[in-house]
């Protein structure tokens, strides 16, 4: 079994809808959790981090739930620029000063139609 | 500078050529990581500094594999007789120093890897 797992899509929704993914892990011991975006073979970019039971930034709600170690995406009122692949990443981090063990998720490709 | 930066943008290898992939971090930022994504999107850590000292390899191929991190320079990954299966994209990230911040990782645009 993978350390991180997403639905890897793809997603085809039309424009104005609501998708959501999720993501699980493995490791019960992992600290923290992000979202990332990559379009077409670019550098992922961060779109969220997720700290405690969940965050909102505008149409984009991240939640986690460390009882049954999964997070989700809520995407609302999606965009044409919202095509794109979203990775879900996980930090096993060992120890508070260490640096970072950062497990990606495969992604899980999103595309939007007008 | 305020983004990672990574040289180059592409390079081509003829198999069993070296390669020599180069990042610069975020000024500041200690932590340093090198990640291979090969076509289906999966991302494959390769190594970890903390400043110029190696934090974790557990991702590298021990015998054709080797990176840096020396002061004032740019970090280096290098692949000695490349083959096919190299082809990847190689993306370059850092983090900040200390508690919660060190796990948000800042990517650099990568070097795409061709192996001919």
């Amino acid at each position: 079994r993978k350390e991180v797992e997403q639905d890897p899509g793809p997603f085809n929704v039309p424009e104005g809808a609501t998708v959501a993914f999720n993501c699980t892990y493995s490791n019960s011991a992992s600290q923290s959790f992000f979202w990332y975006r990559q379009d077409c073979r670019k550098e992922p970019k961060l779109l969220m981090s997720v700290y405690s039971s969940g965050n909102e930034d505008g149409r984009f709600t991240a939640q986690l739930n460390r009882a049954s170690q999964y997070i989700s995406l809520l995407i609302r009122d999606s965009k044409l620029s919202d095509s794109a692949t979203y990775l879900c990443v996980v930090n096993m981090k060992p120890g508070y000063s260490s640096a970072s063990k950062i497990i990606f998720g495969s992604g899980t490709r999103l595309s939007i139609r007008p | 500078g305020e983004e990672v930066a990574q040289t180059p943008k592409h390079l081509v290898r003829g198999e069993g050529q070296k390669a020599k992939l180069y990042c610069a971090p975020i000024k500041g930022h200690s932590y340093v990581f090198w990640y291979q994504q090969v076509l289906k999107n999966e991302f494959k850590f390769l190594i970890s500094f903390q400043n110029e000292n190696v934090f974790d390899e557990t991702g590298m191929p021990k015998e054709r594999f080797s990176a840096k991190c020396l002061p004032n320079s740019p970090c280096s990954l290098e692949i000695q007789a490349t083959k096919l299966e190299d082809s990847a994209v190689y993306f370059c990230a850092s983090s900040q120093p200390g508690g919660q911040r060190t796990d948000t990782q800042y990517f650099g645009p990568g070097t795409r890897l061709t192996v001919l």
